[in-house]
């Protein structure tokens, strides 16, 4: 079985300073993570990914996020928020190596993550 | 990347109706999903749907409900069957691309009365 937990439902930032929205995982093969951005009224837009490789994965929007195997977590980041960024973000999860209708994703809650200005 | 688009946006229905929503993606795709979404809320997954075959369905849900077709690679649709206002959601249709990648369409938000 896969899931994720993203712990803060929500996260409120100044503008201009750091941002992190905190997700884990557990899967029992290894994972395939995604970080998803929802805005009002919108569906959901692929932010990035991890297969493989760096564990620092460069997104859109000036994202990116960190894979650390060790604490099982994948951490979104962004250096400067902008006020724009506010928006509902989800972590998701899914084992490499499953298949057929078990390739499906597993959301973690969202984190609502709000920019003051 | 895989462009998806959803067919009504949104659409106000009375009790006892159904309701088919269409979903139309830009290339070919080797899964899709359609998803349930409370607003602010994380997805429920309701089904896999499958090229010319039935639906496979998760806990909860049942083909009578929620009759799916996906007759080729690009088009899925999905009917909400006898609503109730508990069927009052956002219903997002999702595509897993040849990148490796899960793309979702915008949604149709559902209102029963």
């Amino acid at each position: 079985a896969q899931s994720v937990a993203q712990p803060e439902d929500q996260v409120n930032v100044a503008e201009g300073n750091p941002l992190t929205v905190k997700c884990t995982y557990s899967v029992s093969g290894n994972p395939y993570l995604f970080w998803y951005v929802q805005y009002p009224n919108r569906g959901l837009q692929f932010l990035l990914k991890y297969i493989t490789g760096d564990n620092l994965v460069k997104g859109s929007y000036g994202f990116e996020a960190e894979f650390n195997k060790s604490q099982t977590s994948f951490h979104l980041k962004k250096p400067s928020a902008l006020v724009s960024d506010s928006a509902l973000y989800f972590c998701a999860v899914r084992d490499l190596r499953a298949s057929g209708s078990a390739r499906q994703l597993t959301f973690g809650s969202g984190t609502q993550l709000t920019v003051l200005p | 990347s895989a462009v998806i688009s959803q067919k009504p946006s949104r659409d106000i229905c009375q009790r006892g109706t159904s309701l088919t929503i269409q979903c139309q993606v830009d290339s070919q795709v080797t899964m899709m999903f359609w998803y349930r979404q409370q607003p602010g809320q994380s997805l429920t997954l309701i089904a896999t749907a499958n090229q010319g075959s039935e639906a496979t369905y998760e806990s909860g849900f049942v083909i009578d409900k929620f009759p799916i077709s996906r007759p080729n690679l690009t088009f899925s649709t999905l009917t909400v069957s006898n609503m109730s206002p508990e069927d009052s959601s956002i219903y997002l249709c999702s595509g897993w691309g040849l990148a490796e990648t899960q793309y979702f369409g915008p949604g149709t938000r559902l209102l029963v009365l």
